[in-house]
């Protein structure tokens, strides 16, 4: 089974542009979360999709924002960059059962964008 | 609020040694998840064990084992005679069920050298 991919792999972007990063989960996994990943903050938590809705949201700006499609695919949106925003993105799928137990939640291998 | 502390951020190992990394939480929750991953240079995270609230029973794979324990709010990992390829970070992390929002540690980097 192929696992979580997540593209592009890297970005530079500039200050005031936007990005879209993009995230395929596991085949057969409804759920996925995202999370930035810096030096600073370490790993912190962005939000989840299920089933095309936003379940949960992290503390963040709502410059960051995201969407699901119906085949689970995943995208997050990043408008007027900062420079704080230069991480690590990574997506995680997760077999989540609708009022199911939790999951265990696969990683990609992550997008590296850096804001000049 | 939850919390996951690793307080060692780095380890230095000799290849064969033992190396335990600890990994201390808060939670108010009674049902809660613990896991371990791993991340090697690339990035990706990779998944190495779960554990729900309600299992305290210590598991062994293969050179790695973990040791569970509610009563001081631990979940250690051990890695019995280390290879040079086990360097990485390897985050320990919770997840109370609310949904698939996991509070990671800082992490621990594991230096192990020839």
């Amino acid at each position: 089974k192929a696992g979580v991919t997540q593209t592009p792999r890297y970005l530079i972007k500039t200050r005031g542009q936007q990005v879209t990063l993009s995230c395929s989960p596991i085949s057969g996994h409804r759920s996925v979360s995202w999370y930035q990943q810096t030096p600073g903050q370490g790993l912190q938590f962005l939000f989840e999709y299920f089933s095309e809705t936003q379940r949960n949201k992290g503390n963040f700006p709502g410059r960051f924002s995201g969407r699901q499609f119906s085949n689970s695919r995943s995208e997050m949106n990043v408008s007027t960059l900062e420079l704080g925003d230069s991480a690590l993105y990574l997506c995680a799928s997760s077999l989540r059962l609708a009022g199911g137990l939790l999951e265990t939640q696969y990683f990609g291998p992550g997008t590296r964008l850096l804001v000049l | 609020a939850q919390k996951v502390t690793q307080a060692q951020t780095e380890i230095s190992v000799v290849e064969k040694e033992d190396v335990t990394l600890d990994c201390v939480y808060e939670t108010r929750d009674t049902t809660y998840y613990l896991f371990w991953y791993k991340q090697p240079p690339s990035g990706e995270l990779v998944f190495l064990i779960r554990r729900n609230s309600f299992d305290e029973q210590n598991e062994i794979s293969g050179r790695y084992s973990w040791n569970f324990q509610k009563s001081t709010s631990s979940f250690n990992f051990t890695i019995t005679a280390s290879q040079v390829v086990d360097s990485a970070v390897y985050f320990c992390a919770l997840d109370n069920n609310a949904g698939n929002m996991l509070t990671f540690g800082g992490g621990t980097r594991l230096m192990v050298k020839p």
